[in-house]
C-alpha cells in the first residue's frame, strides 16, 4: 500500500541551527502538507503546497519556515534557525486533490527536539 | 479560537461494547469531516470521512454521525477491540473556500479494556 514517508524519524538540533525535513508523498499526490504537533497538544496545519508553491500556510509558518519540491518526488520543510519552541512532531501529508472533499495520508512523522 | 472541539479527552469501554466519541465545531463553512485514528509516535492514519451532504458514513465496525443543525458529529465503533486502543481525532475542512487545510480537534484517548 503506497505511504508517505518521512526521514529522519528523530532529528535533534541546537538552537539557532538549520534543518531541514524530508518527506516523500504518495507518487500520484498533487497536494502537499505540514502538519505539526507539540506535545499533548493537537495537530495543527502548517503549510499546503501545490502546483510547486504555497496554497495557504498558518500563522506559525513564519519567515523561518520554507518549503520545497527539489525534484519529483521529495518535498522538505526547513526551518532556518530553529528555536526551543520549535520542538514538535513535524508530519508531513498528501492528498490526490485539494481536502476540500479527500482525505489527506500522513507520514509516520519527524520528532524534532530543539536543545 | 477552537473550531473543532473534542470535549472527552478520554474515554474507556469494555470489549465488545459500544464506543461513541464526539465532536463539536463552530464553523458553519466545514463541509467535509474526517476522524484520524493516532498511535503514540505515528502520524495519523485516516479512518473514515463524511461529506456534509451526508448525515451517516459506514465502513465495517466505524460509523460517522453528521448533525449539521447540531454542529456535531460522532463516531461510533462496534463492537470495540483491544486494538482500537489510540487517540482519536476529529478533524474539519472548508472546501468551498479553496482552503486545502484541515483544522483538528484535540482528540480522544480511547482505551478498551479485555
Amino acid at each position: 500500500e503506497p505511504e508517505v514517508t518521512q526521514t529522519p524519524s528523530h532529528q535533534v538540533t541546537q538552537m539557532g541551527q538549520e534543518v531541514i525535513l524530508r518527506c516523500v508523498p504518495i507518487s500520484n499526490h498533487l497536494y502537499f502538507y505540514w502538519y505539526r504537533q507539540i506535545l499533548g497538544q493537537k495537530v495543527e496545519f502548517l503549510v499546503s503546497f501545490y502546483n510547486n508553491e504555497i496554497s495557504e500556510k498558518s500563522e506559525i509558518f513564519d519567515d523561518q519556515f520554507s518549503v520545497e519540491r527539489p525534484d519529483g518526488s521529495n518535498f522538505t520543510l526547513k526551518i532556518r534557525s530553529t528555536k526551543l519552541e520549535d520542538s514538535a512532531m513535524y508530519f508531513c501529508a498528501s492528498s490526490l486533490t485539494g481536502t476540500g472533499n479527500t482525505e489527506a495520508f500522513f507520514g509516520q512523522g519527524t520528532r524534532l527536539t530543539v536543545v | 479560537d477552537q473550531q473543532v472541539k473534542q470535549n472527552s479527552p478520554s474515554l474507556s469501554v469494555q470489549e465488545g461494547r459500544i464506543s461513541i466519541l464526539n465532536c463539536d465545531y463552530t464553523n458553519s463553512m466545514f463541509d467535509y469531516f474526517l476522524w484520524y485514528k493516532k498511535y503514540p509516535a505515528e502520524g495519523p492514519t485516516f479512518l473514515i470521512s463524511i461529506s456534509s451532504i451526508k448525515d451517516k458514513n459506514e465502513d465495517g465496525r466505524f460509523t460517522v454521525f453528521l448533525n449539521k443543525s447540531a454542529k456535531h458529529l460522532s463516531l461510533h465503533i462496534v463492537p470495540s477491540q483491544p486494538g482500537d486502543s489510540a487517540v482519536y481525532f476529529c478533524a474539519a475542512s472548508d472546501g468551498t473556500s479553496g482552503t486545502y487545510k484541515y483544522i483538528f480537534g484535540t482528540g480522544t484517548r480511547l482505551k478498551v479494556l479485555a
